[in-house]
C-alpha cells in the first residue's frame, strides 16, 4: 500500500525567502507525481506534474524534482510572497490511476 | 471553461441523518472522482467513475455511502446514516483527455460536512 509523507507539517517564513517542501513515498512504482495547492475553503489547484521518466518540472518561481528510486520529491519556491501562503499537497499516481495524497505542508509567508 | 461545480458548499446535520452532495464535472470529462478530506489530512479517494461505470470504490464505506453517476455527467454522493466521523470536506474532481494535461485532475471547491 502506497504511503505518502510530507515534511514539515507547517512552515512559517519571511517574505522573500527561498524554501523547500519535502515529499516521500514508499512504493517507487509510480506513474507520476503531482504537487497541488489548497487555499482555505477552496479545492485543490494543480501546480506541477512530473512524469515518472522526468526528474524535474518548473513553472515560474516553482521547481519540483523527483527521485523515483529513493521515493522522494521536493518543491522549491523561490522568493516567497504572502500570496504563496496555502497548504501544499503532494500526490502520487500508481498504475491504477489512483492518486494517493500526503497530509500536506501548511505554509505561511509573513511580511 | 467552467470548473467543477459542487453543492451545497456547507452542510450541518445530526448523526443518523441522511445527506447528499452533488457534483457537475467539467464538460466532456469522462472520469469523475469523489474524495473525503478529514481536517489535517490529505484527500482520500472514495470512488472513481469512468463515464457512468465504477472503476474503483475500494475505500467507499458501502454500508452507509453510495454514489451514482447517471448518464455519465453529474454525480451524487449520499451518506445514510451519517456518523460523527463523517465530518469532513467532500471533494469532487474530474479528468479529461486533452493532449497536454491528460493526467491533471480538476477539483471543485468541496462540500464541508459537519455531523453533530
Amino acid at each position: 500500500k502506497q504511503e505518502v509523507t510530507q515534511i514539515p507539517a507547517a512552515l512559517s517564513v519571511p517574505e522573500g525567502e527561498n524554501l523547500v517542501l519535502n515529499c516521500s513515498f514508499t512504493d517507487s512504482a509510480i506513474y507520476n507525481l503531482q504537487w497541488f495547492r489548497q487555499d482555505p475553503g477552496k479545492g485543490l489547484t494543480s501546480l506541477l506534474l512530473i512524469q515518472s521518466s522526468q526528474r524535474e518540472q518548473t513553472s515560474g518561481r516553482l521547481n519540483a524534482s523527483l527521485d523515483k528510486s529513493s521515493g522522494r520529491s521536493t518543491l522549491y519556491i523561490a522568493a516567497s510572497q504572502p500570496g504563496d501562503s496555502a497548504t501544499y499537497l503532494c500526490a502520487v499516481r500508481g498504475t491504477a490511476s489512483k492518486l494517493t495524497f500526503g497530509t500536506g505542508t501548511r505554509l505561511q509567508v509573513t511580511l | 471553461e467552467a470548473g467543477v461545480a459542487q453543492s451545497p458548499r456547507y452542510k450541518i446535520i445530526e448523526k443518523r441523518q441522511s445527506v447528499a452532495f452533488w457534483c457537475n464535472p467539467i464538460s466532456g470529462h469522462a472520469t469523475l472522482y469523489w474524495y473525503q478530506q478529514i481536517l489535517g489530512q490529505g484527500p482520500k479517494l472514495l470512488i472513481q467513475f469512468q463515464n457512468n461505470g465504477v472503476v474503483d470504490d475500494s475505500q467507499l464505506p458501502k454500508d452507509r455511502f453510495s454514489a451514482e453517476r447517471l448518464k455519465g455527467v453529474d454525480s451524487t454522493l449520499k451518506i445514510q446514516p451519517a456518523k460523527l466521523e463523517d465530518s469532513a470536506v467532500y471533494l469532487c474532481a474530474s479528468r479529461g483527455t486533452s493532449a497536454f494535461r491528460t493526467d491533471t485532475q480538476y477539483f471543485g471547491p468541496g462540500t464541508r460536512l459537519t455531523v453533530l
